[in-house]
C-alpha cells in the first residue's frame, strides 16, 4: 500500500512559469514531509521541508503548502528555470519513537523548455 | 571538503555472486541508510543504522546485509538470495537528532549478468 502517492509522473512546463509538482498521503501519523531534486545517475538532494504545524513553507523561488485535512502537499517553482528540469520526490516521515524512516513517493519528472 | 561517497560508480557482477557496494562520509553524522531505485519507482529503504555497530532491517532487507563497525562506514553487501539484485543504490547520512532531513550519495549502478 502506497502511503505516499505522485500521481503525475510527468509534468512538463515553459521556463519562466510556475510548475507545481503535488503529492498526497494516506498516512494521519506523517508530520513531517520533504521535498527532493534528482538528477539522472545522482543522489537525490534535498530541496526543502516542512513541518505538519505549518502550512507554508518558502525558500527561494521555492514554496511548498501543507494541506493536513486534504493529506496534500504541493511544491510550486516560480519562476521555473531549464536547471530545475529533475525528477522530484515527495517523502514522509511521523516523528514519533525511534523510526527514522522516510516514506518516498514514486516521483514526478519535471521539464522545463525554454 | 564533507560529504557521502559511494564506490564504485558503476559495478558488475556475475549471477549467484555477493558484491559489497562502499558508503563512506566525513559529515560526522550518527544515522546511515540503503536505499535501493528502480525505474519508475520511489526510494525504498534497505537497511538503516543509527549507531556503531547497531542496525535494523527496512522494507526490503531480504537479500541484502550490512554492518556498521565505524561511524563514518557502512557497507552493503547484495548476497545471491537477492531476487532482482539490477538497481540503483543510494546511500544516505543524517544528524541522528535531525533525522528528518538525509543527505545522499551519488549512488552506485549494479548490473547483475
Amino acid at each position: 500500500d502506497q502511503q505516499v502517492k505522485q500521481n503525475s509522473p510527468s509534468l512538463s512546463v515553459q521556463e519562466g512559469r510556475i510548475s507545481i509538482l503535488n503529492c498526497d498521503y494516506t498516512n494521519s501519523m506523517f508530520d513531517y514531509f520533504l521535498w527532493y531534486k534528482k538528477y539522472p545517475a545522482e543522489g537525490p538532494t534535498f530541496l526543502i521541508s516542512i513541518s505538519s504545524i505549518k502550512d507554508k513553507n518558502e525558500d527561494g523561488r521555492f514554496t511548498v503548502f501543507l494541506n493536513k485535512s486534504a493529506k496534500h502537499l504541493s511544491l510550486h517553482i516560480v519562476p521555473s528555470q531549464p536547471g530545475d528540469s529533475a525528477v522530484y520526490f515527495c517523502a514522509a516521515k511521523y516523528s514519533g519513537g525511534s523510526n527514522y524512516k522516510l516514506t518516498f513517493g514514486k516521483g514526478t519528472l519535471l521539464t522545463v523548455n525554454p | 571538503d564533507g560529504g557521502i561517497t559511494q564506490s564504485p560508480k558503476y559495478l558488475f557482477r556475475k549471477e549467484g555472486q555477493n558484491v559489497t557496494l562502499s558508503c563512506e562520509q566525513n559529515l560526522n553524522h550518527d544515522a546511515m541508510y540503503w536505499y535501493r531505485q528502480d525505474p519508475g519507482q520511489g526510494l525504498r529503504l534497505i537497511y538503516y543504522s543509527q549507531i556503531v555497530n547497531d542496525f535494523q532491517k527496512g522494507d526490503i532487507a531480504e537479500g541484502y546485509s550490512v554492518s556498521r563497525e565505524k561511524k563514518e562506514s557502512f557497507p552493503l553487501t547484495v548476497t545471491s538470495a537477492q531476487k532482482n539484485p539490477t538497481a540503483f543504490y543510494l546511500c544516505a547520512s543524517s544528524i541522528l537528532a535531525l533525522a528528518d532531513t538525509q543527505y545522499f550519495g551519488p549512488g552506485t549502478r549494479l548490473t547483475v549478468l
